[in-house]
C-alpha cells in the first residue's frame, strides 16, 4: 500500500516561494503513475496544481504555469512542488496525490493522496 | 467558480438513497472519464468511483457512478451516518489542459 507524506514550511512570506517535498514509501515513484499536487484553499473545493512522471516529465495547470514547478528525485523516492511570487490566495492544505496514467480505455484517476499540509501566506 | 458543477448540499434519512449530479461540458465530462471523491472534514479525499462506474477495491457496492452526455451522478444506498461527507467529481478538462473538479456536495445523513 503506497503511502504519500508532504513536507515544508507551514508559513510563507507574501511574494516569497512556496517549497513542499512529498515523500512516498510502499512505492517506486521509477514507475507509471503521474505524482501530482492539489490544493484546497479554506472552505473551498480541490485544485489541480501540477504533476511529474518518471517517464514524460510534467504537466503544470496553466493557471499557474508562470509560478508553479515540480520535480522529482528519485534516490529519495520524493518530488516536490515550488510556487513562486505566493499570495494570500495561494494560502492553502497542500496535498500530494498518485494519478494513474490514463490510457485508451481508462481515463486515470487520483487514487492514493496524502494527508495533506496547511501552509498560511502571510507577513 | 468550479468547472463542474455539483449542488452544495444533499440530505436524506438513514438507509436511504441519495444521488449527487455533476455537471460538466464536452472538453471534460462529455468526452473523459468521471471520478469522484470521498472527503470526511478534516482528512484528506478517497477515491470512491473512477471511470465513471468503477469502484475500487473496498469500496462497497451501495456506492454507484454513470454518466450520460455531460453529466455524471453519484449513488449511495443504504445510507449510513459514516457516510455524511463533502463529496467531489473530477475529469480531465482538453479544452483548459487540466484537471478539474466540481465544488463539492456535502452530505447530511439525517
Amino acid at each position: 500500500q503506497v503511502q504519500l507524506q508532504e513536507s515544508g514550511p507551514g508559513l510563507v512570506k507574501p511574494s516569497g516561494t512556496l517549497s513542499l517535498t512529498c515523500s512516498v514509501s510502499g512505492g517506486s515513484i521509477i514507475s507509471d503513475y503521474w505524482w501530482t499536487w492539489v490544493r484546497q484553499s479554506p472552505g473551498k473545493g480541490l485544485a489541480w496544481i501540477a504533476e511529474v512522471s518518471y517517464v514524460v516529465k510534467t504537466n503544470i495547470n496553466p493557471s499557474l504555469s508562470s509560478r508553479a514547478t515540480v520535480s522529482m528525485d528519485a534516490s529519495k523516492n520524493q518530488f516536490s512542488l515550488n510556487l513562486s511570487s505566493v499570495t494570500a490566495a495561494d494560502t492553502a492544505v497542500y496535498f500530494c496525490v498518485r494519478r494513474i496514467a490514463a490510457t485508451a480505455t481508462s481515463g486515470g484517476t487520483f487514487d492514493s493522496w496524502g494527508q495533506g499540509t496547511l501552509v498560511t501566506v502571510s507577513s | 467558480q468550479s468547472v463542474l458543477t455539483q449542488p452544495p448540499s444533499v440530505s436524506a434519512a438513514p438507509g436511504q438513497k441519495v444521488t449527487i449530479s455533476c455537471s460538466g461540458s464536452h472538453p471534460n465530462i462529455g468526452s473523459k472519464f468521471v471520478s469522484w471523491y470521498q472527503q470526511i472534514p478534516g482528512t484528506a479525499p478517497k477515491l470512491l468511483i473512477y471511470d465513471n462506474n468503477k469502484r475500487p477495491s473496498g469500496i462497497p457496492d451501495r456506492v454507484s457512478g454513470s454518466k450520460s452526455g455531460t453529466s455524471a451522478t453519484l449513488g449511495i444506498t443504504g445510507l449510513q451516518t459514516g457516510d455524511e461527507a463533502d463529496y467531489y467529481c473530477g475529469a480531465y478538462d482538453t479544452s483548459l489542459r487540466a484537471w478539474v473538479f466540481g465544488g463539492g456536495t456535502k452530505l447530511t445523513v439525517l
